[in-house]
């Protein structure tokens, strides 16, 4: 069993509406909780960063990290097509070297 | 992808010969990674190093070195390319103003023959 879990999608929705994503994750021992959204061809780039539980707001961008379930969510408001990418969610611990543990990615397409 | 340079973009090359690819950054940045991405499988981290000459392994690092002779290089050597290594190929750094968040180049995609 992969530390992360991650739908891979594809997650299909209007334009408009609202975009719910989520990991799970198995080490307790993570702290730090991140988003990166990756259009085609092209590398991750950091969305969101959190650090231990709760809510976090960016713009249209809420990252929520639940860690008495080990749950992480991503929810995109007002969805736009340029929306459309995949999203992996990442995670690590102190004392983990800088290295990050990542989910396999959900690629979402924002219909116009 | 500022402050990131991969090369090459892409490359194809036959079984059995080494590949060195390149990650070139400007920030000075202490931490640099190189990862594989593949479908069904998601972002793998092969190597990584915490300053120069310091490199350690990562989950994937069979049939891959590192050598990081420069803060601004850090160089991946596949010694004896194999088909299972076809994959695309990122570096990254850590960024500025994000505890353990990383920047990431373009990519190298690899295709083995």
């Amino acid at each position: 069993q992969k530390e992360v879990e991650q739908d891979p999608g594809p997650l299909s929705v209007p334009e408009g509406a609202i975009v719910s994503l989520n990991c799970t994750y198995s080490n307790s021992a993570f702290q730090y909780f991140m988003w990166y959204r990756q259009y085609s061809r092209k590398g991750p780039e950091l969305l969101m960063y959190t650090y231990s539980s709760g809510n976090k707001e960016d713009g249209r961008f809420t990252a929520q990290v639940d860690k008495s379930s080990k749950y992480i969510s991503l929810f995109i408001r007002d969805s736009q097509p340029s929306d459309s990418a995949t999203y992996l969610c990442a995670m690590t611990s102190l004392g983990a070297g800088n290295k990050l543990t990542f989910g396999g990615g959900t690629r979402v397409l924002v219909k116009p | 992808d500022a402050g990131i340079t991969q090369s090459p973009r892409h490359k194809v090359t036959e079984t059995g010969t080494p590949v060195t690819l390149r990650c070139h950054q400007t920030e000075n940045h202490r931490y640099m990674y190189w990862y594989r991405q593949d479908p069904g499988h998601g972002l793998r981290l092969i190597h990584y190093s915490y300053g120069v000459k310091d490199t350690d392994k990562g989950e994937v690092s069979d049939g891959y070195s590192v050598s990081r002779s420069k803060t601004e290089d850090f160089l991946l050597t596949l010694e004896s390319a194999t088909s299972s290594q076809t994959s695309v190929y990122f570096c990254a750094t850590e960024q500025a103003g994000s505890n353990y968040g990383y920047t990431f180049g373009s990519g190298t995609r690899l295709t083995v023959v």
